[in-house]
């Protein structure tokens, strides 16, 4: 079992550029979410989804898009690449209890010049 | 606001104790999570309190009192392998995690 697998591992991007990473699980868990860290700030949430088919607005949602069209799949797009997107992102998801464990992805770091 | 409050780094030797304290305002409550997180890695899972008191798993406890919005994790006999930062997040009424800024601990031998 793989758990939460996230591609690429790394990024550099021209900045107006179009990107997606990508983020599998083979946990069966609905709940997932896309999560940015920078240095000397806490996790901060982009998008999440309750279940396949259905998606909402984090924390930081602007310039980024999500997709839920199955269980197991959960894209994060950026349509047009910002060097402020420059960031680590951490894709996540959750058991079927609100207060199950998030498990987290090994992290995609980007870099947008 | 929501905020969460735990220091910003720490320091201490191997095999002693160490306490790192977590302040938090959230719009409701449902428990709060303490996640490590090596450097370069992603945070993996450590501890999930709910209810007033202490709980404890091995080397590590963690503690909770939900009136003064305080939690602590305590960590003992400390290894090398615990340099880490340890990051307190609250779940809010949402269900959704408030994460803080990590404390970032260095265990010297």
């Amino acid at each position: 079992i793989a758990g939460i697998t996230q591609a690429p591992t790394s990024q550099i991007l021209a900045a107006g550029r179009r990107m997606t990473l990508r983020c599998t699980q083979d946990m069966r868990h609905n709940a997932m979410y896309w999560y940015r860290q920078d240095l000397g700030l806490g996790l901060r949430l982009i998008h999440y989804s309750n279940t396949a088919g259905t998606t909402g607005k984090g924390e930081v949602p602007d310039g980024y898009s999500v997709s839920r069209a199955n269980t197991d799949d959960f894209p994060l797009t950026l349509a047009s690449a910002v060097p402020s997107q420059t960031s680590v992102y951490f894709c996540a998801s959750r058991g079927d209890r609100d207060t199950d464990t998030q498990y987290f992805g090994p992290g995609t770091r980007l870099t947008v010049l | 606001g929501q905020n969460i409050d735990q220091p910003t780094e720490m320091t201490a030797t191997e095999g002693a104790i160490v306490q790192i304290n977590c302040t938090y305002q959230t719009s409701g409550f449902n428990g709060l999570f303490w996640y490590q997180q090596h450097a370069g890695e992603a945070p993996t899972f450590l501890s999930y309190n709910v209810l007033d008191g202490l709980e404890e798993k091995g080397r590590f406890s963690s503690f909770l009192s939900r009136s003064k919005g305080y939690s602590y994790l305590l960590l003992k006999e400390l290894q090398m392998k615990d340099s880490a930062s340890y990051l307190c997040a609250p779940l809010d009424s949402n269900y959704q995690l408030i994460w803080g800024a990590g404390t970032k601990l260095i265990i010297k031998p």
